[in-house]
């Protein structure tokens, strides 16, 4: 069964510090998809990228990066020079192509709550 | 625009009132979910709609009961709930259900339980 991991509870940084963000999954499948998604305090989930299983290429959005490494089952993110809107807690989730009911079941990390102080 | 709706924002029931969530998106999608967020912890998927018929439920207590009346309303109707079940109820939609799809989240609706 698929299984997502976020380590981190909670971080704290100072704002202009870089974070990252760990993720770490597990799945049977070949075929499978990532995603990162940001939820600020007024609860809405934001989605921040997707990442299909046969595409290991790293991905760069302004502040946000993100390394992919299948070798260790691991879809890490980073926010460089991070600022206090960035504060919000973060999920990693995954999603196998499996059996035709699976697909859309999304498997959510726990999430890491992220603190940008000014 | 990848714009889905909620409403109420917040509500608050006794144990034995009868309510409606209502969510509402224009992005054409086929697939609708509803999910269900305690505090600190992750969504947890309820339903699923595809091209208006339920295709999944995780087993969801029968004092919830969706309906989704065209592809573009999904709606949570709510009736003699516990107050555990007071949380965030978050829809989502997708272009189809599929899982390579990104399912888009709205607001959601917070609900306290009395």
């Amino acid at each position: 069964a698929q299984k997502v991991t976020q380590a981190q509870t909670e971080i704290s940084v100072v704002e202009k510090e870089d974070v990252t963000l760990d993720c770490v999954y597990e799945t049977r499948d070949t075929t499978y998809y990532l995603f990162w998604y940001k939820q600020p305090p007024s609860g809405e989930l934001v989605f921040l990228i997707r990442r299909n299983s046969f595409d290991e290429q790293n991905e760069i959005s302004g502040r946000y990066s993100w390394n992919f490494q299948k070798s260790t089952s691991s879809f890490n993110f980073t926010i460089t020079a991070s600022q206090v809107v960035d504060s919000a807690v973060y999920f990693c989730a995954l999603s196998e192509a499996g059996g035709e009911t699976s697909g859309s079941r999304l498997t959510f990390g726990e999430g890491t709550q992220l603190t940008v102080n000014p | 625009d990848t714009e889905v709706t909620q409403t109420p924002k917040h509500l608050v029931m006794g144990m034995t009132n009868k309510k409606s969530l209502k969510c509402e998106q224009h992005m054409g999608h086929r697939a609708m979910y509803w999910y269900k967020q305690k505090a600190k912890k992750p969504p947890e998927l309820m339903f699923v709609y595809s091209y208006e018929k339920l295709s999944i439920n995780e087993s969801v207590p029968s004092r919830f009961s969706p309906e989704c009346p065209n592809s573009s309303l999904l709606n949570l109707h709510l009736h003699a709930l516990q107050p555990e079940d007071s949380a965030l109820y978050l829809c989502a939609s997708s272009q189809e259900s599929r899982p390579q799809e990104t399912q888009y989240f709205g607001p959601g609706t917070r609900l306290l339980v009395l």
